[in-house]
């Protein structure tokens, strides 16, 4: 099991570029999130998606876009890329809804945008 | 009301010393709280996770103290280890897969 992975470890874009970030899991998970953890300000959820072919909102969701169209692969998007969104970003996947289910990460992609 | 407060920020403890991390918040609806560790360029892992039922839960070296009337809960690190040495979040929900996370902190435990 290679649990959760994450395509491109890092990335570095100039404003206004677009990019997806590609999230896998192989856990059979239904539940999967998008993170970005910024210095100071711990991991703030950006969307998830609580099967395939639906996604939701989180905290942070400007500037964002996301999809699930395999229950194993949850997409998240920059169309046009601002300094602001330079940040690690993590993926994580949980088998239910229960708050007490283990969510697991992904080891992050460093994106910089220029 | 959806916050959680963590302190401190960095701390840094000698080998075989107690490491204390502290969290706070005010949303009584909370009801789930994990700690997880990331070591540098890794994801958090879920370290050790307590429900407002019990006061207190310890696996291995790691506690954690839970105070309800306080709304504050705590990890305490003993015997602390170089190998300890990562950032720590602690987090919150409520009945749902949603964690509210704290800032982090990042503990250095010197050899």
């Amino acid at each position: 099991n290679a649990g959760v992975t994450q395509t491109p470890k890092f990335r570095v874009l100039k404003t206004g570029q677009s990019m997806t970030l590609l999230c896998a899991q192989d856990m059979n998970h239904e539940y999967m999130y998008w993170y970005r953890q910024d210095p100071g300000m711990g991991l703030r959820l950006i969307h998830y998606s609580v099967g395939e072919g639906t996604t939701a909102k989180g905290e942070v969701p400007d500037g964002y876009n996301v999809s699930r169209l395999k229950k194993q692969n949850f997409l998240l998007g920059l169309e046009s890329a601002a300094p602001s969104q330079t940040s690690v970003y993590f993926c994580a996947s949980s088998y239910d809804s229960s708050s007490t289910d283990t969510q697991y990460f992904g080891p992050g992609t460093r994106l910089t945008v220029l | 009301q959806q916050q959680v407060k963590q302190s401190p920020q960095s701390l840094i403890v000698q080998k075989g010393g107690i490491s204390i991390i502290n969290c706070a918040y005010e949303n009584t609806a909370f009801d789930y709280f994990p700690w997880y560790q990331q070591f540098p360029g890794k994801g958090p892992a879920l370290l050790i996770a307590i429900r407002p039922d019990v006061s207190e839960k310890k696996e291995g070296r790691f506690t954690i103290s839970f105070n309800k009337s306080a709304k504050q809960f705590s990890l305490h690190i003993m015997d602390s280890q170089p190998g300890d040495s990562a950032t720590y979040f602690c987090a919150a929900s409520s009945g749902t897969y949603k964690y509210i996370f704290g800032t982090g902190t990042r503990l250095k435990v010197l050899a």
